[in-house]
């Protein structure tokens, strides 16, 4: 069964600076990968995907995600953090075959600093 | 115009009774899915609705019974509501089952409280 890890329960950055937001994965065969946000209250959005090609994906509000298959990780990185981006982000991975179940993580909080 | 659209957005009951969340969604889309996230927010898939007929079916208790009339609409009803079934619940739609094309697109959750 596929699963994914959010190592940081909560990610502090000052705004202005780089953000990263780990992940990391397992699952057989080639892995469909995802990044979700929620923000307080509301429902998660989708931010990116990686499903093949350029191991650099860019998503929406200026993220991307760097897919390192030797790694089995899927970071989120943005290059300057916003405060408004503070909110929780969630890794997920959808399995291969079947019914293509999606799995979240746990989810880790970004808490960008004024 | 709503996305996805869950009814009621806060639900207080007592326990022992029974309890609906509506969902629809006007995206065109095949497959629909309840999660729930609880206190700690994890997030867990319970059901899948592919046109209409049920793909993903977790271990819940079965005192959780989705239904799907049509493939724009997915209700959940929870009978004899117990103290541990509190939780937000998220209804999600995709294009196609596991959402590889432009993802899930979710409701805004609708929080259950049982007292």
């Amino acid at each position: 069964a596929q699963s994914v890890a959010q190592p940081e329960d909560q990610v502090n950055v000052a705004e202005g600076n780089p953000l990263t937001v780990k992940c990391t994965y397992s699952v057989s065969g080639n892995p469909y990968l995802f990044w979700y946000v929620q923000y307080p209250n509301r429902g998660l959005q989708f931010l990116l995907k990686y499903i093949t090609g350029d191991n650099l994906v860019k998503g929406s509000y200026g993220f991307e995600a760097e897919f390192n298959k030797s790694q089995t990780s899927f970071h989120l990185k943005k290059p300057s953090a916003l405060v408004s981006d503070s909110a929780l982000y969630f890794c997920a991975v959808r399995e291969t075959g079947g019914y293509q179940k999606v799995t979240f993580g746990t989810g880790t909080k970004l808490q960008v600093i004024p | 115009d709503t996305a996805v659209s869950q009814t009621p957005k806060y639900l207080v009951t007592q326990m022992g009774n029974d309890k609906s969340i509506k969902c629809e969604q006007n995206l065109g889309h095949d497959t629909m899915y309840w999660y729930k996230q609880d206190s700690k927010k994890f997030l867990k898939i319970m059901f899948s609705y592919n046109n209409k007929e049920l793909i993903i079916n977790e271990t819940v208790p079965n005192r959780f019974s989705p239904k799907s009339p049509d493939k724009a609409h997915l209700n959940l009803h929870i009978n004899s509501l117990e103290l541990g079934d509190s939780a937000v619940y998220f209804c999600a739609s995709s294009q196609a089952a596991g959402g590889t094309s432009y993802g899930y697109t979710f409701g805004s959750g609708t929080r259950l409280t049982v007292v």
